[in-house]
């Protein structure tokens, strides 16, 4: 089971829906960084949370330290937004960067 | 600062020879991570730095892996005796402490004929 899980795995929307992606960890860790990669693209850091909530732009990011879970929001989807989202925990014995597993969004227009 | 940098960008081989590649990370950040990606897949964990130290190395490295950063700033990966499975993105991230961003470097992408 991998330390860090993500919800859900794959995600098509409609131009314009409000975006849910779900991530849960079962580490200790410090923070927790939201990345988006572009098929084919480098890695880009959207967020990093260590508690409360974040926005920029369409992008809401939120954690709960004591439930272990944090979501990404992405509000009036755009094409543009479809990539793979990220959950990336700094965590485990070492506070080493912990991958989730990775949602492949694909807002259609 | 022109954030994390890896060179080559793309590298070819032929299996059996040997590769080095190069991080360089952001100047101030005393954390380096190297991390390898392959088509499809999510990036799966090599091994980490915290200034000149190593902190960790994943399991799945074979001896055939080592990774070094002498002085704190810059860092090399070489692959010795190189397979074709070892064909992959191998992506560097470097940030400057726990409560601060992770940034990536573009990667160099290995290919071993």
């Amino acid at each position: 089971k991998n330390e860090v899980e993500q919800s859900p795995q794959n995600l098509t929307a409609q131009e314009g829906e409000f975006i849910t992606i779900n991530c849960s960890y079962s580490v200790g860790i410090s923070a927790l960084h939201w990345l988006q990669q572009h098929p084919g693209g480098g890695i880009v850091s959207l967020f990093m949370l260590s508690s409360g909530k974040k926005k920029h732009g369409r992008l809401i990011a939120t954690i709960n330290i004591q439930e272990k879970h944090s979501s990404l929001h992405i509000t009036a989807s755009h094409p543009r937004d479809s990539a793979v989202y990220i959950c990336l925990a700094v965590g485990g014995a070492t506070n080493k960067l912990i991958f989730g597993t990775g949602t492949l969004l694909a807002v259609q227009p | 600062d022109t954030g994390v940098s890896q060179d080559p960008r793309h590298k070819i081989t032929k299996r059996g020879q040997n590769v080095t590649f190069r991080c360089d990370p952001i100047s101030e950040h005393n954390r380096l991570y190297w991390y390898r990606q392959t088509l499809g897949q999510g990036p799966e964990f090599l091994t980490y730095f915290q200034n000149e130290a190593q902190l960790e190395k994943s399991r799945l490295l074979s001896d055939r892996f080592s990774a070094e950063r002498p002085k704190g700033s810059f860092s090399t990966l070489e692959i010795q005796r190189t397979e074709q499975g070892d064909s992959a993105m191998y992506l560097c991230a470097s940030s400057g402490g726990l409560y601060t961003e992770a940034f990536f470097g573009q990667g160099t992408r290995l290919t071993v004929v």
